[in-house]
């Protein structure tokens, strides 16, 4: 089964810095690549997803994530933070028929 | 467009006692999928249903734990009996296949005393 590694769980930074969450898998095959976002109070929301095509994606709320092949990954970045993006961000990977997530980040955001 | 449906949002029990979760997916959404997520991690699959049938249910403690889905829509899980380490948040998704984009309910917070 893959594994999914997302690293620095908890991230602290100021409003207008750069956030980028790095996320790395283990499976070899094709994958369907997602980050999910967890707002505090709130469920499970979709921030973005890569099926194929362009590897740069751009999701809501001024996130983007690179995959890259050969790195086997999946980084999210938004150039400017808010305080409103504070919340937990999962990585997640679907491949060998299963939606496998990392432990996800911790990102609070200081006005 | 209604989102995943769960209920109860929250639940207490005491140990060895019975407790079930229910869930309504999206409309016309096909797969559904029950998840357990533990404080700070991240989900992991404990059952996916393709309409009525269980086609991944190899990460569900099957001494304990059950799971139905009559009519290939609205999902029921269960525990019994229920122990300590079970107090976790019970998440329910549905996509329109396996491999799309799985859309989350608001999970069932389970604490076992």
């Amino acid at each position: 089964a893959q594994s999914v590694s997302q690293h620095n769980h908890h991230v602290i930074l100021s409003e207008a810095a750069s956030l980028e969450l790095g996320c790395n898998y283990s499976y070899g095959g094709t994958v369907n690549l997602f980050w999910y976002v967890q707002y505090p109070g709130q469920h499970l929301q979709l921030l973005l997803k890569y099926f194929s095509g362009d590897p740069l994606v751009k999701g809501i709320k001024g996130f983007e994530a690179e995959f890259i092949k050969s790195k086997f990954s999946f980084n999210l970045r938004k150039p400017s933070v808010q305080w409103s993006d504070t919340a937990e961000y999962f990585c997640a990977v679907w491949g060998n028929n299963r939606l496998a997530f990392g432990k996800g980040n911790q990102v609070v955001v200081i006005p | 467009e209604a989102g995943v449906v769960q209920s109860p949002r929250y639940k207490i029990i005491e140990k060895k006692q019975p407790v079930a979760f229910w869930c309504n997916p999206i409309s016309g959404h096909n797969t559904l999928y029950w998840y357990l997520q533990n404080l700070g991690q991240g989900p992991e699959l404990l059952i996916r249903y393709e309409n009525e049938e269980a086609v991944d249910d190899s990460q569900l403690p099957k001494d304990r734990f059950s799971a139905e889905r009559l009519k290939g829509v609205d999902s029921t899980l269960k525990i019994q009996p229920a122990e300590l380490g079970d107090s976790a948040v019970y998440l329910c998704a549905s996509s329109l296949g396996r491999a799309e984009t799985q859309y989350f309910g608001p999970g069932t917070r389970l604490l076992v005393l």
